[in-house]
């Protein structure tokens, strides 16, 4: 998985609790995505970041909040977990000198 | 949403025979990806088709292109058992390095 890791990998909650997802890479690239898979629905970004400290929004980011401090992790913190955001949630990675992404493993979260 | 979407949603085939999956989507692009996914792994990348490319070929899989129709397919020829995964096709925004991927094509291969 191209030196992407996420953490953790499966993940129960409750309703209203807050949640943080991890993503950590070892390639050294500049872009970091946030996807969340649903059946349906296919990946809908959620957060990225270009950058140290720089990221911006994507099509599904209510109720998503997103820090990247260092260049390889980037987290993904859900507030007050609903049960909408029960999905499985990809982490993927782009260098920007191509346009190729290459994904983590997955998290799966359930919120009860 | 720019969001795409494959048809059909589901292929079922014959070990040998050939798949064809297709992409439509919304907006002008810079390129189309397409991705391969096993159940319950990360999306693994499979090749990519610019918008003044017609066609590309990367060992059996078969990528075109038409920009007029906003639209792609995926050919796999031959196909084997361990094609069986879902595809999706992903689409670029013409500004910054935001993808926007497809609702998928799960395709069976029976042996």
């Amino acid at each position: 998985d191209a030196g992407i890791t996420q953490s953790p990998r499966h993940k129960v909650t409750e309703t209203g609790t807050p949640v943080t997802l991890r993503c950590h890479q070892t390639e050294n690239h500049r872009y970091m995505y946030w996807y969340r898979q649903d059946p349906g629905h296919g990946l809908r970004l959620i957060h990225y970041s270009y950058g140290v400290k720089d990221t911006d929004k994507g099509e599904v980011s209510d109720g998503y909040s997103v820090s990247r401090s260092k260049t390889e992790d980037f987290l993904l913190t859900l507030e007050s977990a609903t049960s909408s955001q029960t999905s499985v949630y990809f982490c993927a990675i782009n260098s920007g000198g191509s346009y190729e992404q290459y994904f983590g493993p997955g998290t799966r979260l359930t919120v009860t | 949403s720019q969001q795409g979407e494959e048809d059909p949603q589901a292929l079922s085939i014959q070990e040998g025979e050939n798949a064809t999956m297709n992409c439509s989507y919304k907006t002008s692009i810079n390129n189309l990806q397409w991705y391969r996914q096993n159940s319950g792994r990360g999306l693994v990348h499979l090749i990519l088709i610019r918008s003044n490319e017609r066609e590309k070929h990367s060992g059996r899989l078969r990528v075109t292109l038409d920009t007029s129709k906003k639209s792609s397919s995926l050919l796999i020829t031959a196909s084997r058992a361990a094609d069986t995964a879902s595809y999706f096709c992903a689409t670029d925004a013409r500004t910054g390095n935001q993808f926007y991927f497809g609702t998928g094509t799960s395709l069976t291969v029976i042996p």
